[in-house]
């Protein structure tokens, strides 16, 4: 069965404490994998789109990478404002789309 | 450019009831997906509507239905409220079949 599996489950960092997040998925054909960020009580907000292995995307202080089997989501020298829940999805061939559920990053000023 | 807009925000409901909820998509976006999230399931998608046709469904069951109207504005519906149905029920747009989803702010939907 495809799936989708987010680690870990919560993160609490100190401001500027560097970390990643994993995202790692067994899907049958693969067309691309998403990386969200949701703040409480609104929609996901798109970061980055990943289709290859060995693809890079980078933002602010985020830094995306994907390989075969997992997504890492990169945060350098986070702020307070970065926190957030961050959801990994990926696509399959036929277009649908599976979740995550996510992880809980918590920045400690 | 305005985003991806829901309405209601917010809504209260009985078992038993119905309710339509209305998404408008980003302006020139043609295809419309729905998703339920829930804290113990996650995000779990619900259906997608491109160019007024369902091109793909979640497992759900039949009391979720939605459609897409030429404007591109799309309502999903749930008929025979039940308590599991309480969810942010989320909207996302994109401007084509495979490209980037963007998401509106939600419907939380609570079933009494």
């Amino acid at each position: 069965e495809d799936q989708v599996t987010q680690s870990p489950e919560a993160l609490r960092l100190q401001e500027g404490e560097s970390s990643s997040l994993n995202c790692s998925y067994t899907v049958s054909g693969l067309r691309g994998l998403f990386w969200y960020r949701q703040d409480p009580g609104k929609g996901p907000e798109f970061l980055f789109t990943l289709y290859s292995a060995g693809e890079e995307k980078e933002k602010e202080r985020l830094k995306a990478t994907l390989t075969k089997k997992e997504s890492f989501l990169h945060i350098t020298a986070p702020k307070p404002e970065d926190s957030a829940t961050y959801l990994c999805a990926v696509t399959r061939r036929d277009d649908k789309i599976i979740f995550g559920k996510g992880t809980r990053l918590h920045i400690l000023p | 450019k305005a985003g991806v807009t829901q309405t209601p925000r917010y809504l209260i409901k009985t078992r038993g009831q119905q309710v339509t909820l209305s998404c408008s998509p980003i302006s020139g976006h043609r295809s419309v997906s729905w998703y339920q999230q829930t804290p113990g399931q996650g995000l779990q998608f619900l259906f997608e509507y491109f160019s007024e046709t369902q091109r793909n469904k979640g497992n759900f069951p039949g009391r979720f239905s939605g459609r897409q109207f030429s404007n591109s504005r799309s309502e999903m519906n749930v008929s025979t409220l039940e308590l599991g149905d309480s969810a942010l029920y989320l909207c996302a747009s994109s401007s084509g079949q495979r490209e980037t989803q963007y998401f509106g702010p939600g419907t939380r939907l609570l079933v009494l």
